[in-house]
């Protein structure tokens, strides 16, 4: 399994730019959910998803956009960048929101706005 | 929301001794706490969790202690190596309305000095 993927790695941006970071997992996981990390800050939730179809927003929603069509796939969009959302970005995944069940992350897209 | 305070942001510690991190929540509803790793340029990985009905819960050198009734829950390393040196993340699942989100502290570095 490869687990919890994420493309790209690496992104910069223009003010005003849009785009989409992808997050895919294989371990057919229900619940799944973008942060991003920034310093001192910890991981703040941005938006988490229950199953496929359903979506809900986090902490730190505003700027961005999710869908989840289907039970791999959970695409992050940016619709109109602006330099405070510069910050590394984490997608996660887990069987359901049940007590103990462990999340696994993605390996991050540091993400650059300009 | 839920609030989650973690102490201290840094931690320096010899070979040998002891580490403890400490975190506080708000909400007395949540009931799934666990505690992540992250080495520099990595992905968060899950060390050890504890769930509400339990009051502490043992993985070789480390532990974690839950306090419901303070609503505090703390990372107890024993025995430090230098491979221990991270960044070390609590985090607490939301219950009642908030059901699903997970509240993340803001981390603590530590360092183990051979």
């Amino acid at each position: 399994n490869a687990g919890v993927t994420q493309t790209p790695k690496f992104q910069v941006l223009k003010t005003g730019q849009s785009m989409t970071l992808q997050c895919a997992q294989d371990m057919n996981h229900e619940y799944m959910s973008w942060y991003r990390q920034d310093p001192g800050m910890g991981l703040r939730l941005i938006h988490y998803s229950v199953g496929a179809g359903i979506t809900d927003q986090g902490e730190v929603p505003n700027g961005y956009n999710v869908s989840r069509s289907t039970t791999e796939d959970f695409p992050l969009r940016l619709l109109s960048a602006a330099p405070s959302q510069t910050s590394v970005y984490f997608c996660a995944s887990s069987w359901g929101l049940e007590a103990s069940n462990e999340q696994f992350f993605g390996p991050g897209t540091r993400l650059t706005v300009l | 929301g839920e609030n989650v305070e973690q102490h201290p942001s840094t931690l320096s510690v010899q070979e040998g001794d002891s580490a403890v991190i400490k975190c506080t929540y708000s909400d007395s509803a949540s009931n799934y706490f666990p505690w992540y790793k992250q080495e520099l340029g990595k992905r968060p990985q899950l060390i050890i969790d504890i769930r509400s009905n339990v009051g502490e819960k043992k993985d070789q050198r480390i532990a974690v202690t839950l306090n419901k009734t303070a609503k505090h829950f703390s990372l107890h390393i024993t025995e430090t190596q230098p491979e221990d040196s991270a960044v070390y993340f609590c985090a607490v699942l939301a219950g009642g309305t908030s059901y699903g989100k997970l509240t993340f502290g803001q981390g603590t570095i530590l360092t183990v000095h051979p």
